[in-house]
């Protein structure tokens, strides 16, 4: 099993730039989640997934951000436009809906200078 | 709401010391419990965990023990290793809350040789 992937592994962009990251979750998963982590706030849940659906955006900061699902296999996370407070790692998770296990990414390092 | 508490670090250990990380926790709901660990450039990855008062999660020499009584989840490890050197999160997981995952903070173990 490949696990969690995302991309790109590194993103580094200027203020103001429209960011887009990835995230293909386990084959045969159902829920999704968005995690945002830094040293001040640690880790945070930015949205989850479940079929698809989007269940709970209440981590999600401000407007600027928004997350898609597409389909089962699939996911983005937007950032428009992009300020250099967004920067951190953001990591995208897993799990089948009920075993609340979560299998993580390797995360996206987001530099917005 | 839920919240876990866990000691804050860093927390610094010559090779073969005894590793204890204290963890609390406040839930509404009968939660389940977790110990994950992120090492250096990595994605989160599940260490142990614990479903039900007075079980015990053991993974890699790690163990800890679900108290009801005390609402607590240490993390114990009898000898640790360099390569045991990586932060490490309590978190915990009820349906009162959909089953998302309520992270601590994060405590960061360094293991000198």
């Amino acid at each position: 099993d490949a696990g969690v992937i995302q991309s790109p592994r590194h993103e580094v962009t200027e203020m103001g730039q429209e960011v887009t990251l990835r995230c293909k979750p386990i084959s045969g998963h159902n829920s999704l989640f968005w995690y945002r982590q830094t040293m001040m706030r640690g880790l945070e849940l930015l949205i989850y997934f479940n079929n698809n659906v989007p269940i709970d955006d209440s981590g999600m900061p401000e407007d600027r951000f928004s997350a898609k699902m597409p389909n089962a296999s699939f996911s983005t996370l937007k950032i428009q436009p992009s300020e250099p407070r967004d920067s951190a790692v953001y990591f995208c998770a897993s799990s089948q809906s009920g075993t609340n296990i979560q299998y993580f990414g390797a995360g996206t390092r987001l530099s917005v200078l | 709401g839920n919240s876990v508490t866990q000691m804050e670090g860093p927390v610094t250990l010559s090779e073969e010391a005894f590793l204890t990380i204290n963890c609390t926790y406040t839930a509404t709901g009968y939660p389940s419990l977790f110990w994950y660990v992120q090492y250096p450039g990595e994605g989160l990855q599940l260490l142990l965990k614990a479903t039900k008062a007075d079980d015990k999660g053991s993974n890699k020499g790690f163990e800890a023990t679900y108290r009801k009584e005390t609402t607590s989840f240490h993390l114990e490890k009898g000898s640790v290793q360099v390569s045991d050197s990586a932060v490490y999160f309590c978190a915990l997981s009820d349906k009162s809350s959909n089953y998302k995952l309520t992270f601590g903070k994060g405590t960061l173990l360094t293991v000198n040789p």
